[in-house]
């Protein structure tokens, strides 16, 4: 079983809608949950953190972490097109080094 | 700043010959990793390196595998011989200690393709 599970997709949606990304994970030891987006032929680049479980908002894109149930989401409000691109969650510890554990992606199109 | 450089960008080979990836972290980042990314199995880390010194090789997949950072603004990684499922997207990425969430900031890939 990988630590970090998410499906790979694609998920296509017109202009407009809600977009919710979801990752599992199964170690209790992450502290750090990361977004990361990638373009087409392009490196990812980090989109948010959050510490912890709670939510964080930036602009149309908020990151939800249930510890819990080891459980994470990214939901995008009023998705464009631009936003189309490859989004992988990432997951590291507080301790023990800076390993971080990145989901496989999910690819997300958005449809004008 | 430039960002992290990655070269060559493409690079096509026949099986059994040897390949190497280069990469030039961000000045005064003192974390350097090398990933894999294949649609099957999504972005790998094989290695990451501390102030130029290995800190975590597990990933790398097999002694075909070898990356060495001889100093704090270059890095390589090798793959001899090389194998048709070696075929991927490498990425290099950097990082600066300070911060638990370690934002990684990546170089534009190198896309090998192994005949």
């Amino acid at each position: 079983q990988k630590e970090v599970e998410q499906d790979p997709g694609p998920l296509s949606v017109p202009e407009g809608a809600i977009v919710s990304l979801n990752c599992t994970y199964s170690n209790s030891a992450f502290q750090y949950f990361m977004w990361y987006r990638q373009y087409s032929r392009k490196g990812p680049e980090l989109l948010m953190y959050t510490y912890s479980s709670g939510n964080k908002e930036d602009g149309r894109f908020t990151a939800q972490v249930d510890k819990s149930s080891k459980y994470i989401s990214l939901f995008i409000r009023d998705s464009q097109p631009s936003d189309s691109a490859t989004y992988l969650c990432a997951m590291s510890r507080n301790t023990g080094g800076f390993k971080t554990i990145f989901g496989a992606g999910t690819r997300l199109f958005v449809k004008a | 700043d430039a960002g992290v450089i990655q070269s060559p960008r493409h690079e096509v080979t026949e099986m059994g010959q040897e390949v190497t990836l280069r990469c030039k972290p961000i000045s005064g980042h003192d974390y350097l990793f090398w990933y894999r990314q294949t649609m099957m199995r999504g972005l790998e880390l094989l290695i990451y390196f501390n102030n130029n010194v290995p800190i975590d090789d597990s990933g790398m997949p097999e002694d075909r595998f070898s990356a060495k950072m001889p100093n704090a603004s270059f890095s390589t990684l090798k793959i001899q011989p090389s194998e048709p499922r070696d075929s991927a997207v490498y990425f290099c990425a950097s990082s600066l200690a300070g911060t638990g969430y370690n934002e990684q900031f990546f170089g534009p890939g190198t896309r090998l393709t192994v005949l």
